[in-house]
Protein backbone atom coordinates (compact mmCIF):
# COMPACT_ATOMS: atom_id res chain seq x y z
CA UNK A 1 0.00 0.00 0.00
CA UNK A 2 1.19 3.45 -1.02
CA UNK A 3 1.91 5.35 1.67
CA UNK A 4 -0.49 8.32 0.09
CA UNK A 5 -2.98 7.80 -2.06
CA UNK A 6 -5.42 10.01 -4.52
CA UNK A 7 -7.30 9.27 -7.20
CA UNK A 8 -5.83 10.68 -10.31
CA UNK A 9 -8.90 11.80 -11.48
CA UNK A 10 -9.40 13.72 -14.21
CA UNK A 11 -11.96 15.63 -12.34
CA UNK A 12 -13.63 17.60 -15.29
CA UNK A 13 -15.77 20.56 -14.05
CA UNK A 14 -17.81 23.47 -14.76
CA UNK A 15 -16.94 26.77 -14.01
CA UNK A 16 -19.00 27.63 -10.67
CA UNK A 17 -19.03 24.10 -9.47
CA UNK A 18 -18.08 22.36 -6.35
CA UNK A 19 -15.01 19.79 -6.47
CA UNK A 20 -13.85 17.63 -3.74
CA UNK A 21 -10.70 15.51 -3.40
CA UNK A 22 -9.79 12.96 -0.76
CA UNK A 23 -6.61 11.64 0.36
CA UNK A 24 -5.84 8.50 2.31
CA UNK A 25 -2.32 8.42 4.62
CA UNK A 26 -1.02 4.75 5.81
CA UNK A 27 1.12 6.24 8.60
CA UNK A 28 -1.15 7.27 11.68
CA UNK A 29 1.79 9.13 13.05
CA UNK A 30 1.73 11.79 10.64
CA UNK A 31 1.16 15.07 12.35
CA UNK A 32 1.34 17.40 9.17
CA UNK A 33 -0.79 17.43 6.48
CA UNK A 34 -0.75 19.69 3.39
CA UNK A 35 -2.46 20.58 -0.03
CA UNK A 36 -0.23 21.38 -2.89
CA UNK A 37 -0.75 22.87 -6.16
CA UNK A 38 1.25 22.09 -9.25
CA UNK A 39 0.74 23.55 -12.80
CA UNK A 40 1.74 21.93 -15.88
CA UNK A 41 5.37 21.44 -16.31
CA UNK A 42 5.74 23.95 -13.61
CA UNK A 43 7.17 23.45 -9.71
CA UNK A 44 4.70 22.57 -6.95
CA UNK A 45 3.26 25.50 -4.51
CA UNK A 46 1.85 24.94 -1.47
CA UNK A 47 -2.02 25.89 -1.77
CA UNK A 48 -2.55 25.45 2.18
CA UNK A 49 -1.78 23.36 5.17
CA UNK A 50 -4.23 21.20 6.76
CA UNK A 51 -5.48 21.69 10.61
CA UNK A 52 -7.09 19.37 13.02
CA UNK A 53 -10.01 21.75 13.27
CA UNK A 54 -10.00 21.82 9.85
CA UNK A 55 -9.62 25.09 7.85
CA UNK A 56 -10.68 27.48 5.47
CA UNK A 57 -9.35 30.28 2.55
CA UNK A 58 -11.65 31.83 0.47
CA UNK A 59 -13.08 29.21 -1.71
CA UNK A 60 -10.93 26.51 -0.29
CA UNK A 61 -11.57 24.09 2.54
CA UNK A 62 -9.13 21.27 4.07
CA UNK A 63 -10.51 19.16 6.81
CA UNK A 64 -8.62 16.43 8.43
CA UNK A 65 -10.08 12.78 9.50
CA UNK A 66 -7.51 11.54 12.02
CA UNK A 67 -9.54 8.22 12.44
CA UNK A 68 -10.34 7.32 8.72
CA UNK A 69 -6.98 8.47 8.18
CA UNK A 70 -7.94 10.66 5.07
CA UNK A 71 -7.95 14.51 4.67
CA UNK A 72 -10.58 16.21 1.69
CA UNK A 73 -10.01 19.67 -0.07
CA UNK A 74 -12.97 21.24 -0.97
CA UNK A 75 -13.17 23.65 -3.95
CA UNK A 76 -16.03 26.44 -4.09
CA UNK A 77 -17.71 28.12 -7.34
CA UNK A 78 -14.74 26.83 -9.44
CA UNK A 79 -12.66 29.06 -11.42
CA UNK A 80 -10.93 28.26 -15.00
CA UNK A 81 -7.58 29.22 -12.89
CA UNK A 82 -8.23 26.23 -10.50
CA UNK A 83 -7.10 23.58 -13.18
CA UNK A 84 -4.30 22.14 -12.06
CA UNK A 85 -2.78 19.18 -10.14
CA UNK A 86 -3.82 18.99 -6.32
CA UNK A 87 -0.88 16.84 -4.34
CA UNK A 88 -1.59 15.63 -1.15
CA UNK A 89 1.45 15.96 1.36
CA UNK A 90 1.59 13.75 4.42
CA UNK A 91 4.83 13.67 6.88
CA UNK A 92 5.35 9.98 6.76
CA UNK A 93 8.25 7.48 8.42
CA UNK A 94 11.16 9.04 9.23
CA UNK A 95 9.74 12.80 9.40
CA UNK A 96 9.76 12.76 5.76
CA UNK A 97 6.99 14.50 3.35
CA UNK A 98 5.28 11.96 1.39
CA UNK A 99 3.47 13.71 -1.80
CA UNK A 100 0.61 11.54 -3.96
CA UNK A 101 0.82 11.48 -7.36
CA UNK A 102 -1.93 13.88 -7.87
CA UNK A 103 -5.51 14.76 -8.58
CA UNK A 104 -5.67 16.31 -12.10
CA UNK A 105 -8.75 19.35 -12.24
CA UNK A 106 -9.91 20.43 -15.29
CA UNK A 107 -12.19 23.71 -14.59
CA UNK A 108 -13.97 24.07 -18.42
CA UNK A 109 -16.69 27.01 -19.46
CA UNK B 1 12.67 38.10 -1.57
CA UNK B 2 14.74 35.06 -3.51
CA UNK B 3 13.10 31.72 -3.64
CA UNK B 4 14.95 28.49 -4.38
CA UNK B 5 16.92 28.39 -7.88
CA UNK B 6 18.36 25.46 -9.79
CA UNK B 7 20.62 25.40 -12.63
CA UNK B 8 20.40 24.27 -15.03
CA UNK B 9 16.76 24.65 -16.12
CA UNK B 10 17.23 21.86 -19.13
CA UNK B 11 19.54 19.64 -19.63
CA UNK B 12 20.17 16.56 -22.52
CA UNK B 13 22.91 14.09 -22.19
CA UNK B 14 23.23 11.37 -23.69
CA UNK B 15 23.61 7.50 -22.02
CA UNK B 16 26.51 6.61 -19.87
CA UNK B 17 27.63 10.45 -19.51
CA UNK B 18 27.75 12.28 -15.78
CA UNK B 19 25.44 15.32 -15.20
CA UNK B 20 25.43 17.11 -12.28
CA UNK B 21 22.63 19.30 -10.97
CA UNK B 22 22.86 22.20 -8.64
CA UNK B 23 20.32 23.94 -6.03
CA UNK B 24 20.46 27.36 -4.11
CA UNK B 25 17.89 27.32 -1.57
CA UNK B 26 16.38 29.98 0.36
CA UNK B 27 18.97 31.99 2.43
CA UNK B 28 18.49 30.88 6.37
CA UNK B 29 16.54 27.46 5.26
CA UNK B 30 18.81 24.50 7.09
CA UNK B 31 16.50 21.97 5.57
CA UNK B 32 17.12 20.85 1.53
CA UNK B 33 15.22 18.06 -0.67
CA UNK B 34 15.56 16.34 -3.83
CA UNK B 35 12.89 14.90 -5.52
CA UNK B 36 12.04 13.93 -8.92
CA UNK B 37 9.14 13.41 -10.97
CA UNK B 38 8.91 11.34 -14.11
CA UNK B 39 5.95 12.45 -16.71
CA UNK B 40 2.55 12.05 -15.71
CA UNK B 41 3.55 10.61 -11.83
CA UNK B 42 4.19 12.06 -8.36
CA UNK B 43 7.00 13.16 -6.84
CA UNK B 44 9.90 10.46 -5.94
CA UNK B 45 11.53 11.57 -2.42
CA UNK B 46 15.59 11.65 -3.34
CA UNK B 47 17.63 12.66 -0.55
CA UNK B 48 17.22 15.52 2.20
CA UNK B 49 20.11 17.19 4.38
CA UNK B 50 19.44 18.85 7.15
CA UNK B 51 22.02 21.35 8.88
CA UNK B 52 24.98 19.50 9.75
CA UNK B 53 23.33 16.08 10.24
CA UNK B 54 23.76 13.36 8.18
CA UNK B 55 21.75 13.42 5.15
CA UNK B 56 18.83 10.60 4.43
CA UNK B 57 19.73 9.13 1.80
CA UNK B 58 17.21 6.57 1.50
CA UNK B 59 15.39 7.67 -1.26
CA UNK B 60 18.30 7.67 -3.94
CA UNK B 61 17.63 4.86 -6.64
CA UNK B 62 20.60 3.13 -7.17
CA UNK B 63 24.68 4.01 -6.07
CA UNK B 64 24.77 5.96 -9.79
CA UNK B 65 23.13 8.60 -7.79
CA UNK B 66 24.98 10.94 -4.84
CA UNK B 67 24.82 14.79 -3.60
CA UNK B 68 26.19 16.87 -1.19
CA UNK B 69 26.00 20.33 0.64
CA UNK B 70 28.69 22.57 0.71
CA UNK B 71 28.12 25.00 3.76
CA UNK B 72 25.16 24.05 4.82
CA UNK B 73 23.89 26.45 1.76
CA UNK B 74 24.06 24.92 -1.82
CA UNK B 75 23.35 21.46 -3.17
CA UNK B 76 24.94 19.20 -6.04
CA UNK B 77 22.87 15.87 -7.12
CA UNK B 78 25.46 14.02 -9.96
CA UNK B 79 23.92 11.01 -11.16
CA UNK B 80 26.72 9.32 -13.32
CA UNK B 81 26.27 7.03 -16.31
CA UNK B 82 23.16 8.33 -16.90
CA UNK B 83 20.66 6.07 -18.16
CA UNK B 84 17.26 6.66 -19.87
CA UNK B 85 15.53 5.47 -16.93
CA UNK B 86 17.04 8.94 -15.67
CA UNK B 87 15.03 11.03 -17.60
CA UNK B 88 12.57 13.72 -15.61
CA UNK B 89 12.15 16.62 -13.79
CA UNK B 90 14.54 16.86 -10.68
CA UNK B 91 12.94 19.23 -8.13
CA UNK B 92 15.10 20.62 -4.74
CA UNK B 93 13.37 22.22 -1.88
CA UNK B 94 14.24 23.85 0.82
CA UNK B 95 12.39 24.58 4.45
CA UNK B 96 13.42 26.29 7.79
CA UNK B 97 14.10 23.83 9.60
CA UNK B 98 12.66 19.79 10.41
CA UNK B 99 13.78 17.92 12.99
CA UNK B 100 11.55 14.47 14.87
CA UNK B 101 9.96 17.09 17.14
CA UNK B 102 8.15 19.77 15.55
CA UNK B 103 5.79 19.05 12.35
CA UNK B 104 7.69 19.83 9.26
CA UNK B 105 7.94 23.27 8.05
CA UNK B 106 6.78 24.45 4.26
CA UNK B 107 8.66 23.11 1.50
CA UNK B 108 9.27 26.04 -0.95
CA UNK B 109 10.49 24.32 -4.45
CA UNK B 110 12.92 25.49 -7.22
CA UNK B 111 11.64 25.60 -10.95
CA UNK B 112 13.02 22.24 -11.38
CA UNK B 113 15.93 20.68 -13.76
CA UNK B 114 14.44 18.76 -17.00
CA UNK B 115 17.09 16.11 -17.64
CA UNK B 116 16.53 13.98 -20.82
CA UNK B 117 18.80 11.05 -21.14
CA UNK B 118 19.23 10.07 -25.47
Amino acid sequence: RKEVEQDPGPFNVPEGATVAFNCTYSNSASQSFFWYRQDCRKEPKLLMSVYSSGNEDGRFTAQLNRASQYISLLIRDSKLSDSATYLCVVNGYGNKLVFGAGTILRVKS
Amino acid sequence: GAGVSQSPSNKVTEKGKDVELRCDPISGHTALYWYRQSLGQGLEFLIYFQGNSAPDKSGLPSDRFSAERTGGSVSTLTIQRTQQEDSAVYLCASSLTNNDRDPQDTQYFGPGTRLTVL
